[in-house]
This record gives C-alpha cells, sequence and structure tokens, in this order.
C-alpha cells in the first residue's frame, strides 16, 4: 500500500459524458501527478500539481483539467468523452525536498467509456 | 524531447533463469528509478539510483546506474512467477528533478 488513494476503483460512463477522479497523495507529499495508461501507450504525464499550484503541463487535452485543494487531495475532470478516452488514470504523489523525484502511486481508476 | 528506451519489449522465461532488462537514453538523468507494475495495479517504486556506477541490490535483483547516468540495467537471478509483471525505468532530467520521463516498458512473464 503507497498511502495514495484514489476513487473510484471502476467508472463505465458514456460518450459525451463528464467525470471527475479523485486523489489523496500521501501524507506529507505536497506533488501530485496524473498519468494515463493506455494499453497501447504506455504511461502517460498529464499535469503535475504542487502545494496547490499547476507546476507541470504533459500531454493533457483541453477536455480535461485538474486541480489541486488546500488540504492537498486532487481532483481529475475529463469531459466530452470519447471512446479513445477509456484508459486507466494514476495519481502518484511525491514528498517535498531531496527524495522529491520519488514518485508513489495510487492503484489506479479505470474508465471506461461506451 | 527525452526518451528512455527499453528493451526487450518483451521477455517469457522459465523459472530460475536469469534475465536482464535495459533503459537506455542520450540523456543525462539526475536520477533513475525502477517500477514494477502488475495488471490492473499502480506502479511501485523498486529502488532509486543517483550516483553513475551506482549499484543497488533488492534480493535477486541487481540495479546498475550507467558511469554516466544515460542508462540503467536491471538483473534478475533466479527469476520466480512472483516477478512477473511490467517493469519500467523513469528519469529525472537535470535541472528539473520533480518530473519523471518514463521508458517503454518491460513485459516479463516468468513460467513454473
Amino acid at each position: 500500500d503507497s498511502g495514495v488513494t484514489q476513487t473510484p476503483k471502476h467508472l463505465i460512463t458514456a460518450t459525451g459524458q463528464r467525470v471527475t477522479l479523485r486523489c489523496s497523495p500521501r501524507s506529507g507529499d505536497l506533488s501530485v501527478y496524473w498519468y494515463q495508461q493506455s494499453l497501447d501507450q504506455g504511461l502517460q504525464f498529464l499535469i503535475q500539481y504542487y502545494n496547490g499550484e499547476e507546476r507541470a503541463k504533459g500531454n493533457i487535452l483541453e477536455r480535461f483539467s485538474a486541480q489541486q485543494f488546500p488540504d492537498l487531495h486532487s481532483e481529475l475532470n475529463l469531459s466530452s468523452l470519447e471512446l479513445g478516452d477509456s484508459a486507466l488514470y494514476f495519481c502518484a504523489s511525491s514528498p517535498f525536498g531531496q527524495r522529491s523525484y520519488e514518485q508513489y502511486f495510487g492503484p489506479g481508476t479505470r474508465l471506461t467509456v461506451t | 524531447t527525452q526518451l528512455l528506451e527499453q528493451s526487450p519489449q518483451f521477455l517469457s522465461i522459465q523459472e530460475g533463469e536469469n534475465l536482464t532488462v535495459y533503459c537506455n537514453s542520450s540523456s543525462v538523468f539526475s536520477s533513475l528509478q525502477w517500477y514494477r507494475q502488475e495488471p490492473g495495479e499502480g506502479p511501485v517504486l523498486l529502488v532509486t539510483v543517483v550516483t553513475g556506477g551506482e549499484v543497488k541490490k533488492l534480493k535477486r535483483l541487481t540495479f546498475q546506474f550507467g558511469d554516466a547516468r544515460k542508462d540503467s540495467s536491471l538483473h534478475i537471478t533466479a527469476a520466480q512467477p512472483g516477478d512477473t509483471g511490467l517493469y519500467l525505468c523513469a528519469g529525472a532530467p537535470r535541472g528539473n528533478t520533480d518530473k519523471l520521463i518514463f521508458g517503454t516498458g518491460t513485459r516479463l512473464q516468468v513460467f513454473p
């Protein structure tokens, strides 16, 4: 158990809909990262937040957005969903300081768009 | 664009065999990590190497960081079915140490 929690575990929804994925980082970690993992694309970095502020952006679509709240939990919002958005979405957190490069992953949310 | 290429992409072996997975880049990284991921679960951090030439051992797993900090290897001795999974290397670029570049992955299957 990494200490990172994600809800829900599974999500099935229809095209065009909007969903919100939730992540709680490990106690004390200030950074939260979101990743998308598809069968044929590996682990793709979407976005990073640090202490409530956006710090880095990866291959995140305009239909996707995220935020980190004062209690450091984070939400990833996916809208106008398409079939191709079906994937595993992982959240990871990392500590502040010298070992900030070590990321601890949650169990993921499996999104199925039908 | 910094890339981490892993080889082989797939590996199927019998229990008891040895294997090595490689992670290569043309870029220098300030640190490199190895993760193992089982189906439907999140990647689990196995080890971090920071110094060029560094070797770390975790039971039957041996990790090495290249002298120039551009590559790494993972060697498994006497593989067990429990070693089955997706192995990912990830590097922290110099100057941006809290962002990771993930490798392409090596899918290992160990048969009893």
